[in-house]
C-alpha cells in the first residue's frame, strides 16, 4: 500500500462545475499537506500549503484537511479550462514531500 | 530571482553514457531537493540537501547515482552508465527550512536510447 493514495482520473467536467479532488495517507506522522498543479512537461507549481486540520481559502480553491480520517481535499470552483492540468498532492513529515500520484482533469468549455 | 532554474531541460543519451544535470535554487533557500518522475506517476523523493550537507538519500538512488551541492548553493545531479529505465523527468526543489513549501524547476528530462 502507498503511503498517499490519489485517485488517477482522468476527471472530465464542464466549465464552471466545482471539482474535488482527494487524496487519503497512511502516515500519521505528515504534518503538512500541499497541492500542486502540473501542466503537461511542466515543473509542478503549488497551489495550496496548509499544515491543520479544516479549511483553507485562496481565490477559487480551497483545500480541506481532516487528519482525524487522513483525508485531504481540494475544491475549485468554477472550473475554467486553463484548470485543465494534473493535480498533485504532497504531505510533508518534516523533511521531504511524498506525493500521490496526481489526478487529471480536464474542463471543458 | 525568477525562481527555481534547470539545466539542460531536455537530455538524449546512449545507454552505458554518463550525463549531469543540474539545479540552481532560489537564492535565500537552503534547502534543495531531487525528485524523479515518470509520466503518469507523481515525483519520487531522490535526496535532500540542507546547505551543503546531504541529509537524506532514498533507496531509489542507486550507486550510480551521485548528487553534490559543494558550496551550498547550485547542486548537480549525475548518473553514470545510465539505462533505459533511468528515463524521466529530473525535478529539483528549493524551500527554505522555516517554511517547508518546495518550489519546483521546470525539470530535466531524460532519455536514455
Amino acid at each position: 500500500q502507498k503511503e498517499v493514495e490519489q485517485d488517477p482520473g482522468p476527471l472530465s467536467v464542464p466549465e464552471g462545475a466545482i471539482v474535488s479532488l482527494n487524496c487519503t495517507y497512511s502516515n500519521s506522522a505528515f504534518q503538512y499537506f500541499m497541492w500542486y498543479r502540473q501542466y503537461s512537461r511542466k515543473g509542478p507549481e503549488l497551489l495550496m500549503y496548509t499544515y491543520s486540520s479544516g479549511n483553507k481559502e485562496d481565490g477559487r480553491f480551497t483545500a480541506q484537511v481532516d487528519k482525524s480520517s487522513k483525508y485531504i481535499s481540494l475544491f475549485i470552483r468554477d472550473s475554467q479550462p486553463s484548470d485543465s492540468a494534473t493535480y498533485l498532492c504532497a504531505m510533508d513529515a518534516g523533511n521531504m514531500l511524498t506525493f500521490g500520484g496526481g489526478t487529471r482533469l480536464m474542463v471543458k468549455p | 530571482d525568477t525562481g527555481v532554474s534547470q539545466d539542460p531541460r531536455h537530455k538524449i543519451t546512449k545507454r552505458g553514457q554518463n550525463v549531469t544535470f543540474r539545479c540552481d535554487p532560489i537564492s535565500e533557500h537552503n534547502r534543495l531537493y531531487w525528485y524523479r518522475q515518470t509520466l503518469g506517476q507523481g515525483p519520487e523523493f531522490l535526496t535532500y540537501f540542507q546547505n551543503e550537507a546531504q541529509l537524506e538519500k532514498s533507496r531509489l538512488l542507486s550507486d550510480r547515482f551521485s548528487a553534490e551541492r559543494p558550496k551550498g548553493s547550485f547542486s548537480t545531479l549525475e548518473i553514470q552508465r545510465t539505462e533505459q529505465g533511468d528515463s524521466a523527468m529530473y525535478l529539483c526543489a528549493s524551500s527554505h527550512s522555516s517554511t517547508g513549501e518546495l518550489f519546483f524547476g521546470e525539470g530535466s528530462r531524460l532519455t536514455v536510447l
